[in-house]
């Protein structure tokens, strides 16, 4: 069973500059797994910010971005906003599947 | 606009069946794949399944393989997804989303609650 796995929990301050990563236990996350990333506010659907590792969608923030770092898919956040308090995941492609990492809960504060 | 819209939620009894729909507007359904998203009450998400444009790729989670089948209907802007032999681990909000590779857009979600 293939498992993606992300940092639980970050906490950031206003102003401030945080990555989350997300890792395959199949080995390293290359362009080919196509990560996506999608942010989940409160009792909201999820919001797709980034899709094959760092293309943004016309509505992305500009200080949203998506790179490769040391074998894992990451995103970060420049100059983080009080809005930006959400839970964010991770999406892999695995060929036929596709999965979910379990999400990291970022706090402004 | 791009929308995603999707029913056909409720309670149901363990074993049972359920048939969900998501109907899409605002763009060329028949050009996009659309998968279901699954979200179980305080949880993350949950990959299910997928249909491609042309409904000739539908792939799916190991939890719902044999129990759940994806169907589209271009003529309606459709898709369905038909549950059987449902657990009371399929209790969650399912949301479709657009696109094969990049779910770039999300519905608000239909909410199955299976309980004796």
């Amino acid at each position: 069973q293939t498992e993606v796995t992300q940092e639980p929990s970050l906490t950031v301050s206003p102003g401030g500059t945080v990555t989350l990563t997300c890792a395959s236990s199949t080995g390293a996350v290359t362009s080919a797994s196509y990560p996506n990333w999608f942010q989940q506010k409160p009792g909201q659907a999820p919001r797709s910010l980034i899709y094959g590792t760092k293309n943004k969608y016309s509505w992305t923030p500009v200080r949203f971005s998506g790179s490769l770092l040391g074998g894992k898919a990451a995103l970060t956040l420049s100059g983080v906003q009080p809005e930006d308090e959400a839970d964010y995941y991770c999406l892999l492609y695995y060929g036929e599947t596709w999965v979910f990492g379990g999400g990291t809960k970022v706090t402004v504060l | 606009q791009v929308q995603l819209v999707e029913s056909g939620g409720g309670v149901v009894q363990p074993g049972r069946s359920l048939r969900l729909s998501c109907v899409a507007s605002g763009f060329s359904f028949n050009s996009y794949g659309i998968h279901w998203v699954r979200q179980a009450p305080g949880k993350g998400l949950e990959w299910v399944a997928v249909t491609s444009n042309d409904a000739t790729k539908k792939y799916y989670a190991d939890s719902v393989k044999g129990r759940f089948t994806i169907s589209r209907d271009n003529s309606k802007n459709t898709v369905y997804l038909e549950m059987s032999s449902l657990r009371v681990e399929d209790t969650a909000l399912y949301h479709c989303a657009k696109d094969f590779q990049a779910f770039d857009t999300w519905g608000q979600g239909t909410m199955v609650t299976v309980s004796s």
